[in-house]
């Protein structure tokens, strides 16, 4: 049950676009279309950006696209803004079990 | 609109036992797999453990095999886990969720579980 790897880090200033990757195999990413996304502000939990790759929950402003290319998810943020500054986690199904990425605090500076 | 709330963390000893409940409203539990995910101090997300919507599909990250039991009760629209032999490094805030999809729709606002001496 290896967790899915993400960049520790990531930053850029408004109105830019700034881009998460997620990678894992083909027993999770690359096997299934089930990637999800979380944002996770300080003291509150995670809220679902991004779920089956790149849908977006209702509420979830279209800034906010995900993709996939074999093994690695991405979660793309357009236009940042400065509410967009928190910690983002990628999902994935692996045929009964589910495996998260270590987590992306995204810095808008 | 769609609740969790999370409830029975606390301070336990290592080797101890607690149990944790989710109240849901707002949705229909029954139709629904249900999932236990956690959040050490400054660190991040691991999935616990999932119930399907029957209750006949259960499974368990390898941390918690053989130590944590999940359960439902459809009745009360309530989500369980009842944790054994609880270590140092279970200390966590553990959160409840709904599944649809294969992703985490909804969650608690998390139960905070501290295993210390």
């Amino acid at each position: 049950q290896s967790a899915l790897t993400q960049p520790p880090s990531a930053s850029g200033s408004p109105g830019q676009s700034v881009t998460i990757s997620c990678t894992g195999t083909s027993s999770d990413v690359g096997g299934y279309n089930y990637v999800s996304w979380y944002q996770q502000h300080p003291g509150k939990a995670p809220k679902l950006m991004i779920y089956e790759v790149s849908m977006r929950p209702s509420g979830v402003p279209d800034r906010f696209s995900g993709s996939k290319s074999g093994n690695t998810a991405s979660l793309t943020v357009s236009g940042l803004q400065a509410e967009d500054e928190a910690d983002y986690y990628c999902s994935s199904y692996a045929g009964s079990i589910v495996v998260f990425g270590g987590g992306t605090k995204l810095t808008v500076l | 609109q769609v609740q969790l709330v999370e409830s029975g963390g606390g301070l336990v000893k290592p080797g101890g036992s607690l149990g944790l409940s989710c109240a849901a409203s707002g949705f229909t539990f029954s139709a629904y797999y249900m999932t236990w995910i956690r959040q050490a101090p400054g660190k991040g997300l691991e999935w616990v453990s999932y119930i399907s919507h029957t209750g006949g599909t259960i499974y368990y990250a390898d941390s918690v095999k053989g130590r944590f039991t999940i359960s439902r009760d459809d009745a009360k629209n309530s989500l369980y886990l009842q944790m054994k032999s609880l270590r140092a490094e279970d200390t966590a805030v553990y959160y409840c969720a709904k599944i649809r999809r294969w992703a985490f729709e909804y969650w608690g606002q998390g139960t905070l579980v501290t295993v210390s001496s």
